[in-house]
């Protein structure tokens, strides 16, 4: 099983500032087969990012995926208030799938 | 629109089942692969399991905690997932999520396992 650790657990950051989220894995996501997730408090999870550089339907530009391998990083170039949220990486390359245990990007 | 309603949670005591339902609708779902996900209260997704299309096969694969107790299949007549659940344990219990793999979620179902 590939096992996926995000960090940092939590990250504070003032609206309009850069937000770095990464996730490693264990071993080798297979074929960049790797998405993120932003949930916010009540609501189910929404995707973002999928093969670790697409963007998903009306995701806006400034949510970017990078990495191959075993190193992942979403950026959010300019954080907006909407952005502040729990964030999960998921790994769909090998059976069984997994996710992170996800990231808080909260305001400082 | 996509859209995914699940149904059948509720409170069930230890070593009982339940069986939830996922209603699709707003895309092809005989062509999606499927997949559960769950969240205990306060914690963060787990992948419970995910069954392909029939075209591909149409088996499903299952994270280890509920391997040989939890099923999932498809009725694509009825446009329509299950997750079948036995022998539950309390340790089973959160909201459970349906999604059509990479896209969309619905609103998730919660279930308790508790005597």
């Amino acid at each position: 099983e590939i096992v996926l650790t995000q960090s940092p657990g939590t990250l504070s950051l003032s609206p309009g500032e850069r937000a770095t989220l990464s996730c490693r894995a264990s071993q080798s996501v297979s074929s960049r087969y790797l998405a993120w997730y932003q949930q916010k408090p009540g609501q189910a999870p929404r995707l973002l990012i999928y093969d670790a550089s697409s963007r998903a339907t009306g995701i806006p530009d400034r949510f970017s995926g990078s990495g191959s391998g075993t190193d992942f990083t979403l950026t959010i170039s300019r954080l907006e208030p909407e952005d502040f949220a729990v964030y999960y990486c998921q790994q769909y390359g090998s059976s069984p799938w997994t996710f992170g245990q996800g990231t808080k990007v909260e305001i400082k | 629109e996509v859209q995914l309603v699940e149904s059948g949670g509720g409170l069930v005591k230890p070593g009982g089942s339940l069986r939830l339902s996922c209603a699709a609708s707003g895309f092809t779902f005989s062509n999606a692969w499927m997949t559960w996900v769950r969240q205990a209260p306060g914690k963060g997704l787990e992948w419970v399991g995910r069954i392909k299309t029939k075209t591909d096969g149409g088996t499903a694969e299952y994270a280890a905690p509920v391997k040989g107790r939890f099923t999932i299949s498809r009725d694509d007549a009825k446009n329509t997932l299950y997750l079948e659940m036995d022998s539950l344990k309390t340790e089973d219990t959160a909201v459970y999520y349906c999604t059509s793999t990479l896209c969309c979620w619905g609103q998730g179902t919660l279930v308790t396992v508790s005597s």
